[in-house]
């Protein structure tokens, strides 16, 4: 089975800190995901990378970053914290290289509060 | 751009019964996916079943099934025989069907609950 895991289950962060959400997969996906989930809102996607040291923006990239220098890895960085970015985040991850429409595979979701 | 509308916030159902939940969705594209994604209470949100646009027969997985209306771009999840477990967000999710990179687009959810 594919796993996607994602470093902390529950994080409360300060305004103004700087923030990494860590996401790990062992199953050498090409693609990997960033979404955020707010109630009534669903799923935005935030960034995603097609592979290593690749990324794009997604739906909503304003205050974020992402790395991936490792195919395994995909980070989300919060450059400045602010309260509005007070969520549930999750990542995913899919094979990709030209394979089409593969499923995504999601791991268990950081809940991070920003006081 | 497309769009996918859950219009039921919440549902609930009794163990055994039958439930419906409701998908709608907008494109203008004539070859997609779409898929329901159950999410239960604090676990991790795993696909439950996919429909390939292309495809007239609805797909089926087990207790869940879906009927898949292209003409009126509706798509909705039938799950029988209920059981405690199905108790879980659920949401439904369009992707294009493409070579390039696509990504999904997901509704607003539809939290079920399964009373016993």
């Amino acid at each position: 089975d594919v796993k996607v895991t994602q470093s902390s289950r529950y994080l409360v962060k300060r305004t103004g800190e700087k923030v990494f959400l860590e996401c790990v997969q062992d199953m050498d996906h090409e693609n990997m995901f960033w979404y955020r989930q707010d109630p009534g809102l669903g799923l935005r996607l935030i960034y995603f990378s097609y592979d290593v040291k690749m990324k794009e923006k997604g739906d909503i990239p304003e205050g974020y970053s992402v790395s991936r220098e490792k195919k395994e890895r995909f980070s989300l960085i919060l450059e400045s914290a602010s309260t509005n970015q007070t969520s549930m985040y999750l990542c995913a991850s899919r094979l990709g290289g030209g394979r089409v429409n593969q499923p995504q595979h999601f791991g268990d979701g950081t809940r991070l509060s920003i006081l | 751009a497309q769009t996918v509308t859950q219009s039921q916030p919440e549902m609930s159902v009794q163990e055994a019964e039958t439930v419906t939940l409701s998908c709608t969705y907008d494109t203008s594209e004539n070859n997609y996916y779409l898929f329901w994604y159950k999410q239960p209470p604090s676990r991790q949100m795993i696909l439950v079943i996919r429909q390939e646009a292309y495809k007239q027969q609805n797909a089926t997985e087990n207790r869940f099934s879906v009927n898949f209306q292209k003409a009126a771009k509706s798509f909705s999840l039938k799950i029988s025989d209920s059981q405690l477990g199905d108790t879980a967000m659920y949401f439904c999710a369009f992707e294009l069907m493409n070579t390039g990179f696509q990504k999904l687009v997901f509704g607003t959810g539809t939290r079920l609950l399964v009373s016993p």
